[in-house]
């Protein structure tokens, strides 16, 4: 069965210091992998995906990701955190064994930054 | 592009009435949309997967005629929470897969489903 973990309930940064959100992931063949922030009471706002290519994937917002298929990872980052970052972070790989292609989430991460 | 919306956005109801919560894609067409539930801090749950033309497709232990969904157009689905009660009470947020796309889910800004 495929799924992805987000071992980090929350991660806790100053403003100006790099962060990283953490996710790795459980899948038979080839990895869709995406990142979703969420503001509260809002819905999920895509941040970035890997398909294929390079590893490491820009995104919305400054963030970034590295797929990382020997550790099974894809971590989120940024160089810089800015308060306006402070939300809840969802990895999600999707199904590839049914069609429409519905997303499996993590449980997500809490990220507060702080000035 | 790629706007999905949902009406409405907050809805406060008595036990044991109903509820209908609409999921349009404004600036495209979407054969596929999904119905997920999120409760406080946590991840969201798939219900089930609204498919244009046919019977939605519910995941494991997601009641379908507590929870009716119907997609009747490329831009809408309805989630309908029937005889709603406490503990139906949730954040509901829908995503709609763009039919000429990559088939990338862009989501709905959610429902706040209160029931007293």
């Amino acid at each position: 069965a495929q799924s992805v973990a987000q071992p980090e309930d929350q991660v806790n940064v100053a403003e100006g210091n790099p962060l990283t959100v953490k996710c790795t992931y459980s899948v038979s063949g080839n990895p869709y992998l995406f990142w979703y922030v969420q503001y509260p009471n809002r819905g999920l706002q895509f941040l970035l995906k890997y398909i294929t290519g390079d590893n490491l994937v820009k995104g919305s917002y400054g963030f970034e990701a590295e797929f990382n298929k020997s550790q099974t990872s894809f971590h989120l980052k940024k160089p810089s955190a800015l308060v306006s970052d402070s939300a809840l972070y969802f990895c999600a790989v999707r199904d590839t064994h049914n069609q429409g292609g519905k997303l499996i989430f993590g449980q997500g991460t809490e990220l507060s930054v702080k000035p | 592009g790629a706007v999905v919306s949902q009406h409405p956005s907050r809805v406060i109801c008595k036990s044991g009435t109903s509820v209908k919560i609409e999921c349009r894609s404004l600036d495209f067409q979407a054969t596929t949309m999904f119905w997920y539930r999120q409760f406080p801090k946590q991840s969201l749950m798939l219900m089930a997967t609204s498919n244009e033309g046919s019977k939605a497709t519910y995941e494991q232990g997601v009641e379908k005629d507590k929870f009716l969904i119907n997609h009747a157009s490329l831009t809408l689905s309805t989630l309908t929470v029937t005889s709603a009660h406490p503990e139906d009470s949730s954040f509901y947020i829908c995503s709609a897969v763009h039919s000429g796309g990559a088939d990338e889910q862009f989501f709905g800004p959610g429902t706040r489903l209160t029931v007293l």
